[in-house]
């Protein structure tokens, strides 16, 4: 059965603080991606990895950057966050493009910044 | 960037009742998936379509792609509680080098009341 699986599900951080924010998966896959998703806005793409040390913005990678130093795990650090970086974040991996596209999230992890 | 605009926002139906949701765009999609993310979980794969007028069935559920290729809906018949959860469609750009990257509708809430 395939897996991913995320570090934290609730975490509670302050303004200011650096935030590790995991994601491991077990399928062998080379693509990996975080989103943050809000309530009418859907899932954003912040940042996503095709294989190991590589990395691309997505859409809103402003305030985040990502380490993928293996290929099952790959990691969102919020340099110094802030509250408008409340969020469920969400990571997903997939099979490199071989049809679908299909992509297995975890299940979230909901950050607060106070 | 190609948006995807989801209807109705929310639905809240009762036990037993159909319903129906959309996913349209300006655009035409190269392939659309449908995805549902149920409380507290990261968003599931449903079904991918592919082809201009197909219908796809899974069990109770009804996907169909629109001949154009630019519109997607999915009926749920005699709905169950258990189909509750936020309906989201996902497009696969259409760029050569989209590394598997999906872009997200903000979804239809579907609530099932017994």
């Amino acid at each position: 059965d395939v897996k991913v699986t995320q570090s934290s599900r609730y975490l509670v951080k302050r303004t200011g603080e650096k935030v590790f924010l995991e994601c491991v998966q077990d399928m062998d896959h080379e693509n990996m991606f975080w989103y943050r998703q809000d309530p009418g806005l859907g899932l954003r793409l912040i940042y996503f990895s095709y294989d190991v040390k590589m990395k691309e913005k997505g859409d809103i990678p402003e305030g985040y950057s990502v380490s993928r130093e293996k290929k099952e795990r790959f990691s969102l650090i919020l340099e110094s966050a802030s509250t408008n970086q409340t969020s469920m974040y969400l990571c997903a991996s997939s099979p490199p493009q071989q049809g679908s596209y299909e992509q297995y999230f975890g299940p979230g992890t909901r950050l607060t910044v106070t | 960037t190609q948006l995807l605009e989801q209807s109705p926002q929310f639905l809240s139906i009762q036990e037993g009742e159909n319903l129906t949701v959309y996913c349209n765009s300006s655009s035409v999609f190269s392939s659309l998936q449908w995805y549902r993310q149920e409380p507290g979980e990261g968003p599931v794969l449903l079904v991918t379509v592919v082809t201009g007028g197909e219908v796809k069935k899974l069990k109770r559920l009804t996907f169909q792609f629109g001949d154009a290729r630019k519109d997607s809906s999915l009926h749920i018949t005699a709905a169950q509680p258990g189909d509750t959860g936020l309906y989201l469609c996902a497009n696969q750009p259409m760029t050569t080098d989209s590394w598997g990257k999906l872009q997200f509708g903000a979804g239809t809430q579907v609530v099932v009341t017994p």
